[in-house]
């Protein structure tokens, strides 16, 4: 149980396109949703927490014009990277949890990430 | 079926102890292994094992990963109420996917 996936693993785009990537849980239902942008050095940085039904919480310095995330149902929140450029290129993990808020970040399952190669 | 098993999933200690972590692994073309601790918001990397063997320091906690039995432990000496947090074990296979383990919650009181 507890699965999360994530679509699509890999992407290539050319700059100036948008690319959407859709987080699912598979088997229960997602109250919370947490989008991560990998770094150098392994480094994972929370981009935002979105809630089913409600709007996005962006961390400071993410753009949230930049990186349109939807969370429309229990088991699906997308994340649309609009205009990409080269400098967006990166791995994006997202979390699930059904115990919603950031307390309960040991009920977090991870999505398998996908990586994003912007030309 | 990729899978990444973490035990234990619960611990508590009390300061001063020394916690072993374990993770193993089964995974379609092995590239990494990784750790994390996780607190509040994003997992902050530990450590990174990609050769059997070799233990990895920092501190007062180390890593080491055994290839053959597919399988990391994370030790941690001299515990602290700081280090109580959720670690995260995941493994990186083919296709640089990630697959996370469960996460085992440490809590160390005074």
């Amino acid at each position: 149980g507890a699965v999360v996936s994530q679509h699509p693993s890999w992407v290539i785009c050319k700059s100036g396109t948008s690319v959407k990537i859709e987080c699912r849980s598979l088997d229960f239902q997602a109250t919370t949703m947490f989008w991560y942008r990998q770094f150098p050095k392994q480094s994972l940085m929370l981009m935002a927490t979105s809630n089913e039904g409600s709007k996005a919480t962006y961390e400071q310095g993410v753009e949230k014009d930049k990186f349109l995330i939807n969370h429309a149902s229990l088991t699906l929140s997308t994340l649309t990277v609009t205009s990409a450029h080269p400098e967006d290129s990166s791995f994006y993990i997202c979390s699930a949890t059904d115990a919603g808020g950031v307390s309960s970040y040991n009920e977090q399952f991870f999505g398998p990430g996908t990586r994003l190669t912007v030309l | 079926e990729d899978k990444v098993v973490q035990s234990p999933l619960s611990l508590v200690v009390h300061e001063g102890d020394t916690v072993t972590l374990n993770c193993s692994y089964e995974v379609t073309n092995f590239r990494s292994l990784l750790w994390y601790k996780q607190e509040k918001k994003a997992p902050t990397f530990l450590f990174m094992l990609t050769s059997s063997g070799i233990e990895k320091k920092s501190g007062r906690l180390s890593s080491i990963l055994d290839k053959k039995e597919l399988f990391s432990i994370l030790n941690i000496t001299a515990t602290q109420t700081g280090d109580s947090a959720v670690y995260l074990c995941a493994v990186v296979g083919y296709g640089q996917n990630f697959v996370f383990g469960p996460g085992t919650r440490l809590s160390v009181l005074p």
